[in-house]
C-alpha cells in the first residue's frame, strides 16, 4: 500500500517563474493538505482540498493555488516565485471527516523548492 | 489564533539516557489535540504520540510519554532509553477539535542529537 507520494523531489526555479508540485494521497484518503516548511521552521498550513474544492486556507497570498482531481490527487501551484518561497513543501492526506484525531494524517517526503 | 512554542532549538542526550523536550501552546479553545511529530533526514513527518485535551491521563507509546498540563498549556515529550535512531527534528503540533480535518499548527521544532 503506497503512502503519500510527492513529485518532484527537488527542483530549482528562477524568480518570477511558476511551479507545480504534485501529490498522490494514501490509498483510501480523499483529503489533501499542503504545508510549507521554510528552513529551520515548522510547517505552515497553506490550504486543504476535499471533493475537488479548497475547503480551508492558511495565511498565504493568492500566488499559491491548488487543484484536486477526481482521483483525489492534488497539485500546488505557485506563481511569480519569490526568493522567500524557497522551502520544503509537504503534502498530507487524510480521510474526511477524521474528527481531529490525527491518527490518520499521513505525510509525504516533500518537494524541495529552491528559488534563485 | 493558536500558537505553539518550542523553546529548545537543540537538545542532546546520551544513548540509553532520558531526555525531555518542551512545548507550550496558546489557545482559547477547550477541546483540541496535541501531537509530537518526528522528522528524520528523510523529511517525512512521523507521528510519535498524541494527546486529547479532554483526557487527564498522559499518553504513552513505548519509550515515549508526555506530560500534559492543560492549565499551564504545557505539553512536554519524554524519551526514555534514547536510541541512535531517535536523532531527528521533533515538532510539537496543535489541532483544534471544533470540526474535522482542521489544520495542524506546528512549533519551530527541536533538533535532538543522540550521542553514542
Amino acid at each position: 500500500d503506497a503512502g503519500v507520494t510527492q513529485s518532484p523531489t527537488h527542483l530549482i526555479k528562477t524568480r518570477g517563474q511558476q511551479v507545480t508540485l504534485r501529490c498522490s494521497p494514501k490509498s483510501g484518503h480523499d483529503t489533501v493538505s499542503w504545508y510549507q516548511q521554510a528552513l529551520g521552521q515548522g510547517p505552515q498550513f497553506i490550504f486543504q482540498y476535499y471533493e475537488e474544492e479548497e475547503r480551508q486556507r492558511g495565511n498565504f497570498p493568492d500566488r499559491f493555488s491548488g487543484h484536486q482531481f477526481p482521483n483525489y490527487s492534488s497539485e500546488l501551484n505557485v506563481n511569480a516565485l519569490l526568493l522567500g518561497d524557497s522551502a520544503l513543501y509537504l503534502c498530507a492526506s487524510s480521510f474526511f471527516p477524521d474528527m481531529g484525531s490525527g491518527n490518520t494524517i499521513y505525510f509525504g517526503e516533500g518537494s524541495w523548492l529552491t528559488v534563485v | 489564533a493558536q500558537t505553539v512554542t518550542q523553546s529548545q532549538p537543540e537538545m542532546s542526550v546520551q544513548e540509553a539516557e532520558t531526555v525531555t523536550l518542551s512545548c507550550t501552546y496558546d489557545t482559547s479553545e477547550s477541546d483540541y489535540y496535541l501531537f509530537w511529530y518526528k522528522q528524520p533526514p528523510s523529511r517525512q513527518m512521523i507521528l510519535v504520540i498524541r494527546q486529547e485535551a479532554y483526557k487527564q491521563q498522559n499518553a504513552t507509546e513505548n519509550r515515549f510519554s508526555v506530560n500534559f498540563q492543560k492549565a499551564a498549556k504545557s505539553f512536554s515529550l519524554k524519551i526514555s532509553d534514547s536510541q541512535l535512531g531517535d536523532a531527528a527534528m521533533y515538532f510539537c503540533a496543535y489541532r483544534s477539535a471544533l470540526s474535522g480535518n482542521t489544520p495542524l499548527v506546528f512549533g519551530k521544532g527541536t533538533r535532538l542529537s543522540v550521542i553514542a
